[in-house]
């Protein structure tokens, strides 16, 4: 057990329909991440926060937003969904500090599947 | 742009006998190198890091060997155990300017240790 707890497991909607995935880190952890997993991919960085504030972006989209609140949970949305934003999305947490070269350690992932 | 490669989609080892996984990547500032393990409906479990100035770390059955200059890393599991049996990912980072932690990832390899 990672510590890192993401709910739902599982989410099926409809096209043009809006999700929210939640996470909450490890105790002590100040950073959080999102990653994305499509069908026979590698985990794509989305976003990073840390202690409420984004610390750095990677390939997320404009209709996908995130932000940590002050408990430091974290809470993903996805909106105008299409069927291609159908994947597994992961949160990590890592450290106590924003510290560069600390293991991310990853919740189980909501699978997402838009019909 | 694939910026760490694993170009091997799976490996199968018999139980007892060496696991070498490999792991290329072409982006010169990564300097903080990572292997993680995946099982089925569980979220990346990390394993064993590396720091670009060492070329070796030891862990338990686990090394991870850097080859810097030829970009590429490797992960051994001695003796490899069907309990090994998964999908591991390479990951690599570097420093960013304003802090944050971006790991990028592999596509990973599916080893399956068999009896």
């Amino acid at each position: 057990d990672s510590g890192v707890t993401q709910t739902p497991k599982h989410l099926i909607t409809a096209t043009g329909q809006r999700v929210t995935l939640r996470c909450s880190p490890r105790s002590g952890d100040l950073s959080v991440y999102w990653y994305q997993q499509s069908l026979d991919q590698g985990l794509q960085f989305l976003i990073q926060y840390y202690n409420g504030e984004e610390r750095a972006k990677g390939n997320i989209l404009e209709r996908f937003s995130a932000q940590q609140f002050p408990d430091l949970h974290s809470e993903l949305n996805l909106s105008s969904l299409e069927l291609g934003d159908s994947a597994l999305y992961f949160c990590a947490s890592s450290g106590g500090t924003a510290s560069y070269n600390s293991p991310l350690h990853f919740g189980n992932g909501t699978r997402l599947t838009v019909t | 742009d694939q910026q760490v490669k694993q170009n091997s989609p799976s490996l199968s080892v018999q139980e007892g006998r060496i696991s070498i996984l490999n792991c290329d990547y072409t982006n010169s500032m990564f300097d903080y190198f990572l292997w993680y393990k995946k099982y089925p409906a569980e979220g990346p479990t990390f394993l064993i890091s590396i720091s670009s100035i060492k070329d070796k770390n030891e862990d338990g059955r686990f090394t991870v060997f850097l080859n810097k200059s030829a970009k590429h890393l490797s992960l051994h599991i001695v003796p490899s155990q069907p309990g090994d049996s998964a999908v591991y990912f390479c990951a690599a980072s570097a420093t960013l300017t304003g802090g944050g932690n971006k790991l990028t990832f592999g596509t990973g390899t599916q080893l399956k240790v068999e009896l």
